[in-house]
C-alpha cells in the first residue's frame, strides 16, 4: 500500500458527460502528479501541483483540469469525454522539497471507460 | 526532440538467471534516473534512483547503473525469480517532471 488513495475505482459514463476524479496523497506529501495510461501511449504525465498551486504541465487537455485544495487533496476533472479518454487514470505524490523531485508513490487508479 | 527508450520487446527469461534491462535517452541531461515496477492494472512503484555522479546502485538483488556519456542505464535483477514477472519503467526528469519510458514487460519462467 504506497498511502495514496484515489475514488472511484472504477466508471463508466458516456460520451460528453463530465467526471471527476479523486486522489488523497500520501501524509506529509506536498506535490501531487496525475497520469494517464492507454495501452497504446504508456504514462503520460498532464499535471503538477505543489502544495496548492500548479507547479508543471503536460500534455494535458484543455477539456481536463485539475485543482490542490488547501488539504492537499487533489481532483481532476474530465469534460466533454470521448471515447478516447477511456484510460487508466494514476495520482502520484512526492515529498518534493523545494525544487527538488523526489520519488513518486502512485495510487491504484481509477479505470475510466467512456461509451 | 527528447526521447526515451527502453527494449519494446518482452524479456523472457529462466528463472534463476540475471534479467538485464536497457533504457536509453536522447536530449536530456538528467540529473538523476528512476526505475519503477508495474504489474497490470496496478500503479508503478518505485525501485531505485541513481544520481548522475552515481555510477552504481544496488539494493537486495537489483542493480542500475548510469552512463551519463552514453545515455544509458542498465537495470538488473541476479537471482530472478517468477514473482519478478511484470513491466519495468524508467523515468528522468526532464522540463521540471518526470518522463516515463514506455516500459519493458519481463516473464521470469519457472
Amino acid at each position: 500500500d504506497s498511502g495514496v488513495t484515489q475514488t472511484p475505482k472504477h466508471l463508466i459514463t458516456a460520451t460528453g458527460q463530465r467526471v471527476t476524479l479523486r486522489c488523497s496523497p500520501r501524509s506529509g506529501d506536498l506535490s501531487v502528479y496525475w497520469y494517464q495510461q492507454s495501452l497504446d501511449q504508456g504514462l503520460q504525465f498532464l499535471i503538477q501541483y505543489y502544495n496548492g498551486e500548479e507547479r508543471a504541465k503536460g500534455n494535458i487537455l484543455e477539456r481536463f483540469s485539475a485543482q490542490q485544495f488547501p488539504d492537499l487533496h487533489s481532483e481532476l476533472n474530465l469534460s466533454s469525454l470521448e471515447l478516447g479518454d477511456s484510460a487508466l487514470y494514476f495520482c502520484a505524490s512526492s515529498v518534493d522539497v523545494g525544487t527538488s523531485v523526489y520519488e513518486q508513490y502512485f495510487g491504484p487508479g481509477t479505470r475510466l471507460t467512456v461509451t | 526532440s527528447q526521447k526515451i527508450e527502453q527494449n519494446s520487446e518482452a524479456l523472457n527469461i529462466q528463472e534463476g538467471k540475471t534479467a538485464t534491462l536497457t533504457c536509453n535517452y536522447t536530449n536530456y541531461s538528467p540529473a538523476y534516473l528512476q526505475w519503477y515496477r508495474q504489474d497490470p492494472g496496478r500503479g508503478p512503484v518505485f525501485l531505485l534512483l541513481i544520481r548522475e555522479n552515481e555510477k552504481e546502485k544496488r539494493k537486495e538483488r537489483l542493480k542500475v547503473t548510469f552512463d551519463t556519456t552514453l545515455k544509458q542505464s542498465l537495470f538488473h535483477i541476479t537471482a530472478s525469480q517468477p514473482a519478478d514477472s511484470a513491466t519495468y519503467l524508467c523515468a528522468l526528469l526532464g522540463g521540471g517532471k518526470l518522463i516515463f519510458g514506455q516500459g519493458t514487460e519481463l516473464s521470469v519462467k519457472p
